[in-house]
Protein backbone atom coordinates (compact mmCIF):
# COMPACT_ATOMS: atom_id res chain seq x y z
CA UNK A 1 0.00 0.00 0.00
CA UNK A 2 1.48 3.47 -0.58
CA UNK A 3 2.12 5.50 1.70
CA UNK A 4 2.05 9.03 0.21
CA UNK A 5 0.49 11.35 1.93
CA UNK A 6 -1.54 14.24 0.42
CA UNK A 7 -3.39 16.80 1.88
CA UNK A 8 -6.31 18.44 1.94
CA UNK A 9 -8.44 15.84 0.09
CA UNK A 10 -10.53 18.67 -0.73
CA UNK A 11 -10.65 22.53 -1.64
CA UNK A 12 -12.36 24.82 -2.31
CA UNK A 13 -11.52 28.05 -3.88
CA UNK A 14 -12.80 31.16 -5.66
CA UNK A 15 -11.31 32.43 -8.99
CA UNK A 16 -8.52 33.95 -8.42
CA UNK A 17 -7.61 32.83 -5.40
CA UNK A 18 -4.36 30.85 -4.53
CA UNK A 19 -5.08 26.88 -3.97
CA UNK A 20 -1.53 24.71 -1.80
CA UNK A 21 -1.96 20.99 -1.76
CA UNK A 22 0.91 19.68 0.29
CA UNK A 23 2.39 15.85 -0.20
CA UNK A 24 4.78 13.80 1.63
CA UNK A 25 6.11 11.15 -0.17
CA UNK A 26 7.19 7.83 1.05
CA UNK A 27 10.10 7.53 3.27
CA UNK A 28 13.57 6.90 1.31
CA UNK A 29 11.79 8.24 -2.05
CA UNK A 30 14.33 10.70 -3.32
CA UNK A 31 11.87 11.35 -6.98
CA UNK A 32 8.92 13.17 -6.13
CA UNK A 33 6.08 14.06 -9.28
CA UNK A 34 2.81 16.04 -9.62
CA UNK A 35 -0.17 15.28 -12.22
CA UNK A 36 -2.87 16.90 -13.11
CA UNK A 37 -6.10 14.37 -13.39
CA UNK A 38 -9.28 15.86 -15.51
CA UNK A 39 -12.50 14.81 -14.67
CA UNK A 40 -12.39 13.07 -18.61
CA UNK A 41 -8.70 11.17 -16.91
CA UNK A 42 -6.51 12.72 -18.89
CA UNK A 43 -3.33 12.90 -17.24
CA UNK A 44 -1.16 15.66 -17.11
CA UNK A 45 2.49 15.82 -16.00
CA UNK A 46 3.20 18.76 -13.84
CA UNK A 47 6.69 18.92 -12.27
CA UNK A 48 9.03 16.33 -10.51
CA UNK A 49 11.93 16.96 -8.04
CA UNK A 50 15.15 15.15 -7.37
CA UNK A 51 14.86 15.93 -3.62
CA UNK A 52 14.56 19.13 -3.83
CA UNK A 53 15.93 20.03 -7.19
CA UNK A 54 13.01 21.10 -10.08
CA UNK A 55 13.95 18.03 -12.65
CA UNK A 56 11.21 18.97 -15.72
CA UNK A 57 8.33 21.02 -15.40
CA UNK A 58 5.60 21.87 -17.83
CA UNK A 59 5.45 25.39 -18.73
CA UNK A 60 1.75 25.98 -17.61
CA UNK A 61 3.86 25.15 -14.02
CA UNK A 62 6.57 27.43 -14.55
CA UNK A 63 4.24 30.66 -15.28
CA UNK A 64 1.28 29.72 -12.92
CA UNK A 65 2.34 27.21 -10.12
CA UNK A 66 4.67 27.37 -7.15
CA UNK A 67 6.31 24.27 -6.29
CA UNK A 68 8.25 23.06 -3.83
CA UNK A 69 10.06 20.13 -2.02
CA UNK A 70 12.22 21.05 1.25
CA UNK A 71 14.23 19.02 3.12
CA UNK A 72 12.61 17.34 6.11
CA UNK A 73 8.96 19.70 4.76
CA UNK A 74 6.14 18.11 2.55
CA UNK A 75 6.05 19.29 -0.60
CA UNK A 76 3.74 21.73 -2.19
CA UNK A 77 1.91 22.66 -5.04
CA UNK A 78 0.52 25.90 -5.08
CA UNK A 79 -1.67 27.72 -7.95
CA UNK A 80 -0.99 31.74 -7.79
CA UNK A 81 -4.39 31.86 -8.84
CA UNK A 82 -7.18 29.76 -9.48
CA UNK A 83 -9.02 29.72 -12.65
CA UNK A 84 -12.40 27.11 -13.19
CA UNK A 85 -9.87 25.06 -15.75
CA UNK A 86 -8.01 24.46 -13.00
CA UNK A 87 -10.72 21.72 -11.01
CA UNK A 88 -9.21 18.60 -11.33
CA UNK A 89 -7.54 15.83 -8.83
CA UNK A 90 -3.88 17.13 -8.33
CA UNK A 91 -1.63 13.79 -7.71
CA UNK A 92 1.51 13.15 -6.07
CA UNK A 93 3.51 10.04 -6.74
CA UNK A 94 6.81 9.44 -5.63
CA UNK A 95 9.70 6.95 -6.71
CA UNK A 96 12.95 5.45 -6.27
CA UNK A 97 13.46 5.58 -9.83
CA UNK A 98 16.74 2.94 -8.90
CA UNK A 99 16.11 0.59 -12.23
CA UNK A 100 13.24 -2.06 -12.85
CA UNK A 101 10.54 -1.82 -10.40
CA UNK A 102 12.32 0.72 -8.16
CA UNK A 103 10.93 2.62 -11.41
CA UNK A 104 7.21 2.62 -10.13
CA UNK A 105 5.04 5.50 -9.22
CA UNK A 106 3.14 5.48 -5.44
CA UNK A 107 0.57 7.58 -6.34
CA UNK A 108 -0.83 9.85 -3.09
CA UNK A 109 -4.95 9.66 -3.00
CA UNK A 110 -5.00 12.95 -4.54
CA UNK A 111 -6.69 16.70 -3.89
CA UNK A 112 -9.30 17.66 -4.85
CA UNK A 113 -9.71 21.17 -6.57
CA UNK A 114 -13.17 22.83 -7.01
CA UNK A 115 -12.59 26.21 -8.62
CA UNK A 116 -16.12 28.21 -8.18
CA UNK B 1 -2.97 12.42 -31.83
CA UNK B 2 -2.78 10.48 -28.73
CA UNK B 3 0.49 8.74 -27.52
CA UNK B 4 -0.78 6.16 -25.80
CA UNK B 5 -4.32 4.32 -26.82
CA UNK B 6 -6.20 2.08 -24.67
CA UNK B 7 -8.55 -0.34 -25.55
CA UNK B 8 -11.59 -0.75 -24.81
CA UNK B 9 -13.45 2.47 -23.16
CA UNK B 10 -15.29 0.19 -20.78
CA UNK B 11 -15.73 -3.22 -20.27
CA UNK B 12 -19.07 -5.13 -18.54
CA UNK B 13 -18.22 -8.52 -17.56
CA UNK B 14 -20.04 -11.44 -14.95
CA UNK B 15 -18.31 -12.35 -12.21
CA UNK B 16 -15.88 -15.41 -13.15
CA UNK B 17 -15.87 -14.17 -16.54
CA UNK B 18 -11.84 -13.39 -18.17
CA UNK B 19 -10.72 -9.42 -18.81
CA UNK B 20 -8.28 -8.84 -21.51
CA UNK B 21 -6.82 -4.76 -21.53
CA UNK B 22 -4.67 -3.56 -24.35
CA UNK B 23 -2.34 -0.33 -24.27
CA UNK B 24 -1.16 0.95 -27.30
CA UNK B 25 1.89 3.88 -28.09
CA UNK B 26 2.45 5.72 -30.86
CA UNK B 27 5.94 6.30 -30.23
CA UNK B 28 9.04 3.81 -28.41
CA UNK B 29 8.28 3.92 -24.76
CA UNK B 30 11.25 3.17 -22.60
CA UNK B 31 9.33 1.47 -19.58
CA UNK B 32 5.43 0.80 -18.94
CA UNK B 33 3.23 0.39 -15.65
CA UNK B 34 -0.66 -0.23 -15.26
CA UNK B 35 -2.34 1.20 -12.62
CA UNK B 36 -5.74 0.59 -10.87
CA UNK B 37 -7.95 3.26 -9.46
CA UNK B 38 -11.26 2.82 -7.52
CA UNK B 39 -14.22 5.66 -7.76
CA UNK B 40 -12.48 8.48 -5.89
CA UNK B 41 -9.47 6.82 -5.25
CA UNK B 42 -5.81 6.46 -5.92
CA UNK B 43 -3.65 5.24 -8.43
CA UNK B 44 -2.24 1.89 -7.20
CA UNK B 45 0.45 0.39 -9.19
CA UNK B 46 -0.81 -3.23 -10.69
CA UNK B 47 2.60 -4.23 -12.86
CA UNK B 48 5.64 -2.31 -13.70
CA UNK B 49 6.30 -4.36 -16.82
CA UNK B 50 8.91 -2.56 -19.03
CA UNK B 51 8.87 -5.85 -21.45
CA UNK B 52 8.12 -9.29 -21.57
CA UNK B 53 5.13 -11.16 -18.85
CA UNK B 54 4.81 -10.59 -15.29
CA UNK B 55 2.19 -12.06 -13.14
CA UNK B 56 0.38 -11.81 -9.77
CA UNK B 57 -2.34 -13.83 -8.96
CA UNK B 58 -5.08 -13.59 -11.48
CA UNK B 59 -3.71 -10.41 -13.25
CA UNK B 60 -1.17 -11.17 -15.99
CA UNK B 61 0.84 -8.08 -17.71
CA UNK B 62 2.61 -9.02 -21.38
CA UNK B 63 4.23 -5.86 -22.89
CA UNK B 64 6.16 -6.44 -26.62
CA UNK B 65 8.36 -3.45 -26.47
CA UNK B 66 8.82 -3.65 -30.41
CA UNK B 67 5.21 -3.71 -31.09
CA UNK B 68 4.61 -0.86 -28.73
CA UNK B 69 1.69 -2.81 -27.14
CA UNK B 70 1.08 -4.37 -23.62
CA UNK B 71 -2.17 -6.05 -22.32
CA UNK B 72 -3.29 -6.84 -19.11
CA UNK B 73 -5.06 -9.78 -18.37
CA UNK B 74 -7.50 -10.25 -15.64
CA UNK B 75 -8.74 -13.88 -15.17
CA UNK B 76 -12.06 -15.23 -13.11
CA UNK B 77 -12.90 -11.50 -12.51
CA UNK B 78 -14.13 -10.62 -9.46
CA UNK B 79 -17.00 -7.71 -8.14
CA UNK B 80 -13.79 -5.77 -6.30
CA UNK B 81 -12.44 -5.73 -9.42
CA UNK B 82 -14.45 -2.89 -10.91
CA UNK B 83 -12.67 -0.13 -11.80
CA UNK B 84 -10.41 2.11 -13.92
CA UNK B 85 -7.33 0.61 -15.37
CA UNK B 86 -4.76 2.95 -16.73
CA UNK B 87 -1.47 2.14 -18.26
CA UNK B 88 1.20 4.68 -18.48
CA UNK B 89 4.27 4.72 -20.92
CA UNK B 90 7.65 6.65 -19.56
CA UNK B 91 9.37 7.56 -22.73
CA UNK B 92 12.72 7.94 -23.49
CA UNK B 93 15.31 7.07 -21.15
CA UNK B 94 15.64 9.52 -18.45
CA UNK B 95 12.27 11.80 -19.06
CA UNK B 96 10.84 9.88 -15.80
CA UNK B 97 7.45 11.80 -17.24
CA UNK B 98 4.20 8.94 -17.52
CA UNK B 99 2.15 9.48 -20.19
CA UNK B 100 -1.12 7.96 -19.55
CA UNK B 101 -3.83 6.36 -21.63
CA UNK B 102 -7.90 7.69 -20.89
CA UNK B 103 -8.31 4.21 -19.04
CA UNK B 104 -10.64 1.44 -19.28
CA UNK B 105 -13.55 1.28 -17.21
CA UNK B 106 -13.94 -2.17 -15.99
CA UNK B 107 -17.72 -2.83 -13.83
CA UNK B 108 -17.98 -6.43 -13.06
CA UNK B 109 -21.26 -7.84 -12.31
CA UNK B 110 -22.60 -10.19 -9.96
Amino acid sequence: NSKVIQTPRYLVKGQGQKAKMRCIPEKGHPVVFWYQQNKNNEFKFLINFQNQEVLQQIDMTEKRFSAECPSNSPCSLEIQSSEAGDSALYLCASSLLQGDSGNTLYFGEGSRLIVV
Amino acid sequence: GQQVQQSPTSLVLQEGENAELQCNFSTSLNSMQWFYQRPGGSLISVFYNPSGTKQSGRLTSTTVIKERRSSLHISSSQITDSGTYLCAMERSSGSWQLIFGSGTQLTVMP
